[in-house]
């Protein structure tokens, strides 16, 4: 069946780093975009990053530009989150899902949804 | 950034009666493509946000169809014909005509 399995969250302090991964399996994993998104305790749901089928293609909310990184690995069908220089406000449950797309043309997709979430990781960001 | 607003924030419900969620854009979700990517989640306690509905009222691989969307421009709605026990949760509407994504602060929906 379509499964996303994320880990990697744990207790990290200010300052600190943290990679997260996300592990793909009952679909063509290459054939995706996907994304993280993120949880606040108790809050609501806030969008991270985005990245395209092949990685060419990579967004980030502004509150994680320049310290968070997407990326893939399409062979071992896996996405990761590498966290850099951590802040409390990052302290989430982050999930990853799979992008439904829309084809313009064979050069432009638009983002549809997000139709398969994985159960989440929890990343805690504290002294 | 588009600003996505639900109400009601809490909805309570008799098991067997409609309920109704409220979704406005602070700007038009009509992409250039003519499509408007409206979507709206279930998050049921404890558990990871579920896709119910896309392009505002296309039902997902699964979902009943007392679950419909509708709505326009900036208004949309997701409605529960007849709410049951297991529609417990927090629903979020999310755009995604526009970078950065977005989503609604959601609506609690509970049984009275």
């Amino acid at each position: 069946q379509v499964q996303l399995v994320e880990s990697g969250g744990g207790l990290v302090k200010p300052g600190g780093s943290l990679r997260l991964s996300c592990a793909a399996s009952g679909f063509t994993f290459s054939d995706y975009y996907m994304s993280w998104i993120r949880q606040a305790p108790g809050k609501g749901l806030e969008w991270v990053s985005y990245i395209s089928s092949s990685g060419s293609t990579i967004y980030y909310a502004d509150s994680v530009k320049g310290r968070f990184t997407i990326s893939r690995d399409n062979a071992k069908n896996s996405l990761y989150l590498q966290m850099n220089s951590l802040r409390a406000e990052d302290t989430a449950v982050y999930y990853c899902a799979r992008v439904r797309i829309v084809w313009l043309n064979p050069m432009i997709v638009v983002v549809d949804a997000f139709d398969i979430w994985g159960q989440g990781t929890m990343v805690t960001v504290s002294s | 950034d588009i600003v996505m607003t639900q109400t009601p924030l809490s909805s309570p419900v008799t098991l067997g009666q409609p309920a109704s969620i409220s979704c406005r854009s602070s700007q038009s979700l009509v992409h250039s493509d003519g499509n408007t990517y409206l979507s709206w989640l279930q998050q049921r306690p404890g558990q990871p946000p579920r896709l119910l509905i896309y392009k505002i009222s296309n039902r997902f691989s699964g979902v009943p169809d007392r679950f419909s969307g509708s709505g326009a421009g900036t208004d949309f709605t997701l409605k529960i014909s007849r709410v049951e026990a297991e529609d417990v949760g927090v629903y979020y509407c999310m755009q995604a005509t526009q970078f950065p994504l977005t989503f609604g602060g959601g609506t609690k929906v509970e049984i009275k």
